[in-house]
């Protein structure tokens, strides 16, 4: 079966220092790998998403950056953090299911960025 | 641009009544999935929706998609405690392509009193 990890799981970190957020998938290969924010008791805000080795897709243009330089590890970085950077972070992958297929999206436990 | 809509955002209902959250999309589309989360906890998917007039029950949810009306409706029956989350409805566009991403819905946060 496929499983989804995400680390690390919370972390507290100053303005102006970098971030490093982890996300590998088990049990497949070849995933669509996804980032997403949630802010605190908000909606979900895609970030980036992945459909292959080094092939990354932006959906705002922000302090982060993702890199995907294994098939099934995701990466989520930033060189200079800012308060507006905290929030929940969710990985998600989605196995490429095409017409008969439902995708649907999982997600991992998230990771929990405050900014101070 | 796919936009979806939620309606109501914030939900408080009593134990035992029945209520229904709706989910509005923009564009074409058969695919429509549902997701529940938990405070302070990850998404969960609920239900897949792949055809117009699916529609789905576990326990006291029941979800259907109606494409024509760019609806999906989930209903809750004898609302208990344990529902009190918050529920995102999702959908898939171009999904023959396999890699586009869902576009969620702000959420619904439901409270279930006593």
């Amino acid at each position: 079966s496929q499983t989804i990890h995400q680390w690390p799981a919370t972390l507290v970190q100053p303005v102006g220092s970098p971030l490093s957020l982890e996300c590998t998938v088990e049990g497949t290969s070849n995933p669509n790998l996804y980032w997403y924010r949630q802010a605190a008791g908000r909606g979900l805000q895609l970030l980036f998403y992945s459909v292959g080795i080094g092939q990354i897709s932006s959906e705002v243009p922000q302090n982060l950056s993702a890199s995907r330089p294994q098939d099934r590890q995701f990466i989520l970085s930033s060189k200079k953090l800012l308060l507006s950077d905290s929030g929940f972070y969710l990985c998600a992958w989605k196995f490429r299911a095409g017409w008969s297929g439902a995708n649907v999206l999982t997600f991992g436990a998230g990771s929990r960025l405050t900014v101070l | 641009e796919l936009k979806v809509e939620q309606n109501p955002l914030f939900l408080s209902m009593q134990e035992g009544k029945n209520y229904t959250i709706y989910c509005n999309y923009s564009t074409t589309s058969d695919r429509l999935y549902w997701y529940r989360q938990d405070p302070g906890k990850s998404l969960e998917s609920l239900f897949v929706l792949l055809s117009n007039g699916a529609v789905k029950q576990e326990g006291r949810l029941m979800a259907s998609l109606d494409t024509k009306a760019r609806l999906s409706t989930l209903h809750i029956t004898a609302a208990v405690h344990d529902l009190s989350a918050t529920y995102f409805c999702a959908v898939d566009i171009l999904y023959y392509s396999g890699n586009t991403p869902l576009v969620f819905g702000k959420g619904t946060r439901l409270s279930v009193i006593a």
